[in-house]
């Protein structure tokens, strides 16, 4: 069973915290994503990386920052928390073999950790 | 671009009833389609895809839906809900490509009533 955890289920800053969520994925998957979700929004991507210190923006990268230093972990970095991105924060990866794309892999999703900022 | 269009944030039905949600997308391209379940409190599922060939496609659970060009539509139907059903239901569109590219829907949540 391919397997996405992430650090926290639940997760309480203040404004201004610097906040890492973390993600790791244990099936040696290339890509990994960071999405958040909120109510009427559905899922949007904030970022996501290709290859370990490779990454790229997603839809919504503004107030955020991730890091990928090694295949398995993938952190999410909130520079200085705001109280708009008290949201629910999904991680997932997927295969990445070259040419292959959503028709032949699938994306899997951890449980999602669930911020609020104070 | 691509969108889609989840109609109905909530629905409700009858255990043993038939689900319906509907799913309508837009896509310059000949779209990739999904379908994904979210238990409360846990993380998103793959319940079906749609990439080529046959435009029914059966999913888990007892699930399937039917991508209808002409329509643009790409509907979710099981003929008898579970109480087990109960959880929000994600329509998504793709180009061809990564999961990067997938857009979501957002989301109808299904009550089953016993």
């Amino acid at each position: 069973d391919v397997k996405v955890t992430q650090s926290s289920r639940y997760l309480v800053k203040r404004t201004g915290e610097k906040v890492f969520l973390e993600c790791v994925q244990d099936m040696d998957h290339e890509n990994m994503f960071w999405y958040r979700q909120d109510p009427g929004l559905g899922l949007r991507l904030i970022y996501f990386s290709y290859d370990v210190k490779m990454k790229e923006k997603g839809d919504i990268p503004e107030g955020y920052s991730v890091s990928r230093e090694k295949k398995e972990r993938f952190s999410l970095i909130l520079e200085s928390a705001s109280t708009n991105q008290t949201s629910m924060y999904l991680c997932a990866s997927s295969t990445g073999t070259s040419g292959r794309g959503v028709e032949a892999d699938t994306q899997y999703f951890g449980p999602g950790t669930r911020l609020t900022v104070l | 671009a691509q969108s889609v269009t989840q109609l109905g944030s909530h629905v409700s039905v009858s255990e043993g009833a038939l689900v319906l949600l509907r799913c309508n997308y837009s896509s310059s391209v000949p779209p990739y389609l999904f379908w994904y379940v979210q238990y409360p409190n846990q993380g998103l599922q793959l319940l079906l895809k749609y990439t080529t060939g046959a435009t029914l496609v059966k999913g888990i659970n007892g699930f399937e839906a039917e991508f209808k060009k002409s329509e643009t539509s790409f509907h979710l139907t099981k003929p008898s809900a579970h109480m087990s059903d109960a959880a929000e239901y994600f329509c998504a569109v793709s180009p061809s490509g990564g999961y990067q590219k997938v857009t979501f829907g957002t989301g109808t949540k299904l009550q089953v009533i016993p």
